[in-house]
């Protein structure tokens, strides 16, 4: 059973600091999602990595996957208010099925 | 194009009572998803339609769940009778099939969620 584990779960951050959130996953998929989720909101997809070595960048924040480690980052650079939010990373299991991580509550302090 | 929509947002029931939840996919999406979170725990599958079809209810936590797709569009989630266990946020998901969308992966459009309470 594919299993994914996401740290940390709560982090405060300050303006202007750089922090990554981990998610590691317990067995091979070739699919790696981050979503963000304002609150009372849709999951909103940020990035699909699908191979070794991806990395995929968005203002501020950048993905990047290890299939061989089982590890995927979401780098954030200079945070500002406006990244506040829930991150979540899910794999694709088979078929279709995403399994999520449990979440980080991200919450930048001016 | 409206994404995908869920019905009711937010719904307070009593333990034994019947609840039925509604997801209007993204038009044109064969493929429907119902997961759900439950408090401080991880997002978890429910089922996936392909049209009208189940192509896989593996996540269905016990037979007071019922999950329908008539005509292959929207779907209802229908809980009865509720358990307090029940209570947390379900979301709803769709996605086109993937020699339809031109890409290699399936990106699953996520609605807002329905927040059910039971007391």
């Amino acid at each position: 059973e594919l299993k994914v584990e996401q740290n940390p779960l709560f982090l405060s951050m300050q303006e202007g600091k750089n922090y990554t959130i981990y998610c590691n996953y317990s067995t091979t998929s070739d699919r790696l999602y981050w979503y963000r989720q304002d609150p009372g909101k849709s999951l909103e997809s940020l990035f699909v990595l699908l191979s070794n070595g991806a990395v995929k960048q968005e203002g501020r924040l950048m993905a990047s996957l290890d299939t061989k480690a089982r590890l995927s980052t979401l780098h954030i650079t200079a945070a500002v208010h406006d990244l506040s939010a829930t991150y979540f990373c899910a794999v694709l299991e088979y078929g279709n099925k995403l399994v999520f991580g449990a979440g980080t509550i991200l919450r930048v302090k001016s | 194009e409206a994404g995908v929509t869920q019905f009711p947002s937010h719904s307070v029931i009593e333990k034994g009572q019947t609840v039925t939840l509604r997801c209007d996919p993204i038009s044109g999406h064969d493929n429907l998803y119902w997961y759900r979170r439950v408090m401080g725990k991880e997002i978890k599958f429910l089922l996936h339609f392909v049209k009208e079809s189940k192509q896989d209810e593996s996540g269905m936590p016990n037979n007071r769940f019922l999950a329908e797709r008539t005509g292959g569009t929207y779907s209802t989630l229908k809980v009865q009778p509720a358990e307090l266990e029940d209570s947390g946020v379900y979301f709803c998901a769709s996605s086109l099939h993937p020699k339809k969308s031109g890409v290699s992966y399936n990106e699953q459009f996520f609605g807002p969620g329905t927040r059910l309470t039971v007391l």
